[in-house]
Parts: structure tokens; C-alpha cells; sequence
């Protein structure tokens, strides 16, 4: 059963665009979500977070959206570069809990 | 700073052959230890995670087995590997006390033949 998803598989976007990811969970258990950029061959690293008591996290290009009422957070990259192009997951632990649970991943492609 | 190491980073092996995966973490004391693998077209599946010496929890039933023999140790096992035994294993750590981000190793590449 798949709690954390991101329903777009890939994004193409314009060099210096905005690249926006999304991401939808269905638990309302979660109360911390983390996005993570993924090159291939290599881990994972950690990007962003947000507690479920805010609804924007700012750093650097990249801006974390939450909207609790309909389950949705979203990743903003501005201005896209091509060297974020890799994949990007969604990820949201429960309250109390120590598995964090991971979307199937979006592959963004940015474009010169 | 705190470092994971993983290996191997790749790994071919027969069908019916045993795994060792080991994980070991240097310059955090006590951490979370995780297991994930990514099946190819798959997100993150969590299989197993220890908050200490000897504790593992599985989340997925499975052929798989996880040992924890020091603080910093983590080590993923198979009596036999299955086809469906091939992924990308990716090991990681976390600092105790609740949402704190996961960091990963660079992962096992693991081919069953």
C-alpha cells in the first residue's frame, strides 16, 4: 500500500524555469516530510524538510510547500540548472514512527 | 563528520547462493540503522531498521535477514538468494530522537543470476 506518492515519473524543464514536483500521502499520521535528490548509481542525498506545523521551508533555489487539508506537498526549484536533473523523492515519517516512507520517485530532466 | 561506507558496490551472484551486505557508520554514536532496497521502476521500500545493538525490525516479510553486532555495524543477510532478490540495496543512518533525516551510503548493486 503505497501512502507517499508522486504520480508524475518524469519532468522536463527549461534551464532557469521552475521546476515543480509534487507529491501526495494519504496517511495523516505523517507530520514530517523530506524530499531527497538521487543521481543514478549513487544514494540518495537529503534536500529539504517540513514539519507538518509549517507550510513553507525555504533553502537556497529550493522551496517546500505543504497543504495539510489536501495532502500535498510540493518541491519548487528556482531557477532550475542542469545539474538538478536526477531524481527526486517524497518522503514522510508518521508521528512516533521510525520508517520513513518513500514515494516511487520523479525524474526531472533540466534542459539548456 | 559523519560517513556511511557500503559494500560492495556491486555484486553478482547465482541463484541459491548466500548475502552479506555490511554497513558501517563512523562519527555518530547510537544511530538509527536502515535498510532499503529500490526494485528496478520502484521507490524506497524499507526492509529492515535497528535503533540499537541487536534490536531488528523487519518490515517486509521475506528471504532476508538483518544483524546489528556493534553500535555502528549493520549487516544484511541471505541463506538463498532468490531472482527476485535483485535490486539496489541502499544502507542508512539516522540520528535517535523522532524526524531526523536519513543519510545514505552509495548502495549494493545486487544481480541474481
Amino acid at each position: 500500500d503505497q501512502q507517499v506518492k508522486q504520480n508524475s515519473p518524469s519532468l522536463s524543464v527549461q534551464e532557469g524555469r521552475i521546476s515543480i514536483l509534487n507529491c501526495d500521502y494519504t496517511n495523516s499520521m505523517f507530520d514530517y516530510f523530506l524530499w531527497y535528490k538521487k543521481y543514478p548509481a549513487e544514494g540518495p542525498t537529503f534536500l529539504i524538510s517540513i514539519s507538518s506545523i509549517k507550510d513553507k521551508n525555504e533553502d537556497g533555489r529550493f522551496t517546500v510547500f505543504l497543504n495539510k487539508s489536501a495532502k500535498h506537498l510540493s518541491l519548487h526549484i528556482v531557477p532550475s540548472q542542469p545539474g538538478d536533473s536526477a531524481v527526486y523523492f517524497c518522503a514522510a515519517y508518521p508521528n512516533s514512527g521510525y520508517a520513513l516512507n518513500f514515494g516511487k520517485g520523479t525524474s526531472l530532466l533540466v534542459t539548456p | 563528520s559523519q560517513t556511511i561506507h557500503q559494500w560492495p558496490a556491486t555484486l553478482v551472484q547465482p541463484v541459491g547462493s548466500p548475502l552479506s551486505l555490511e554497513c558501517t557508520v563512523e562519527g555518530t554514536s547510537n544511530p538509527n540503522l536502515y535498510w532499503y532496497r529500490q526494485a528496478a521502476g520502484r521507490g524506497l521500500q524499507l526492509l529492515f531498521y535497528s535503533v540499537g545493538i541487536g534490536q531488528i525490525s523487519s518490515e517486509v516479510p521475506q528471504n532476508l535477514s538483518a544483524s546489528r553486532p556493534q553500535d555502528r555495524q549493520f549487516i544484511l543477510s541471505s541463506k538463498k538468494l532468490l531472482l527476485s532478490d535483485s535490486g539496489f540495496y541502499l544502507c542508512a543512518w539516522s540520528s535517535q530522537g523522532g524526524n531526523s533525516p536519513l543519510h545514505f551510503g552509495n548502495g549494493t548493486r545486487l544481480t541474481v543470476t
